[in-house]
């Protein structure tokens, strides 16, 4: 089964900072990738799917890029709201696998 | 408004049975699948299985095949989450989602991203 692994685990940022977070597929999965926000206390949210592709309504501070084994999820300019913890998924076929997950904070 | 909802918080013993449920309305019920997600407290999300309301066709993740039973009713629009045997370690939040197949216009058919959640079931397990 195909692995997801994301990186850093944790990470803490000031306002207005380019945060990015990585997710590594242990085996190419083109661009079957998604990534969703959980914020603390709430249910999961999908943010972008096919790896670049932003859901309506999700702030264009976003962006996915990637392709294969190597995705990348960048936030511009990091703002209060963005505190969650992130969650890369492949999909296309089951297993349907999350990474780990990347716990962002406001420095 | 297409919405799941899920069935209420849950304290159950080591040893008793439980089934929670996922109802889907706003939407045509039997065109998406619906998967189960673990959240241990704490933790990470675990993707458990998926089932697809038209045909009760369903898979599961190798790390829960034997552990869990998913189902589904279409004519009530409810999908289900059951355990035979509950232990301290199945204490978690329950989510499910609802997932595409077929996304695109083209004949290849694949599972989609989860574009809509439930709001979780919370169930623990104490003795």
């Amino acid at each position: 089964d195909i692995q997801m692994t994301q990186s850093p685990p944790s990470l803490s940022a000031s306002v207005g900072d380019r945060v990015t977070i990585t997710c590594r597929a242990s085996q190419g999965i083109r661009n079957y990738l998604a990534w969703y926000q959980q914020k603390p206390g709430q249910v999961p949210k999908l943010l972008i799917s096919g790896a670049s592709s932003l859901q309506p309504g999700v702030p264009s501070r976003f962006t996915g890029s990637g392709s294969g084994t190597d995705f990348t999820l960048t936030i511009s300019s990091l703002q209060p709201e963005d505190v969650a913890t992130y969650y890369c998924q492949k999909y296309y076929s089951v297993p349907l696998t999350f990474g780990q997950g990347t716990r962002l904070e406001i420095k | 408004e297409v919405q799941l909802v899920q069935s209420g918080a849950e304290v159950k013993k080591p040893g008793e049975s439980l089934r929670i449920s996922c109802k889907g309305s706003g939407y045509n019920f039997t065109a998406y699948w619906i998967a189960w997600v673990r959240q241990m407290p704490g933790k990470g999300l675990e993707w458990m299985g998926i089932t697809y309301p038209g045909d009760s066709d369903t898979r599961y993740s190798p790390s829960f095949q034997g552990q869990v039973t998913i189902s589904v009713d279409k004519s009530i629009t409810t999908a289900y989450l059951q355990w035979r045997s509950l232990r301290a370690s199945d204490t978690a939040m329950y989510y499910c989602a609802r997932v595409t197949y077929c996304p695109g216009t083209g004949p290849v058919c694949y599972f989609d991203a989860f574009d809509i959640w439930g709001q979780g079931t919370m169930v623990t397990v104490s003795s």
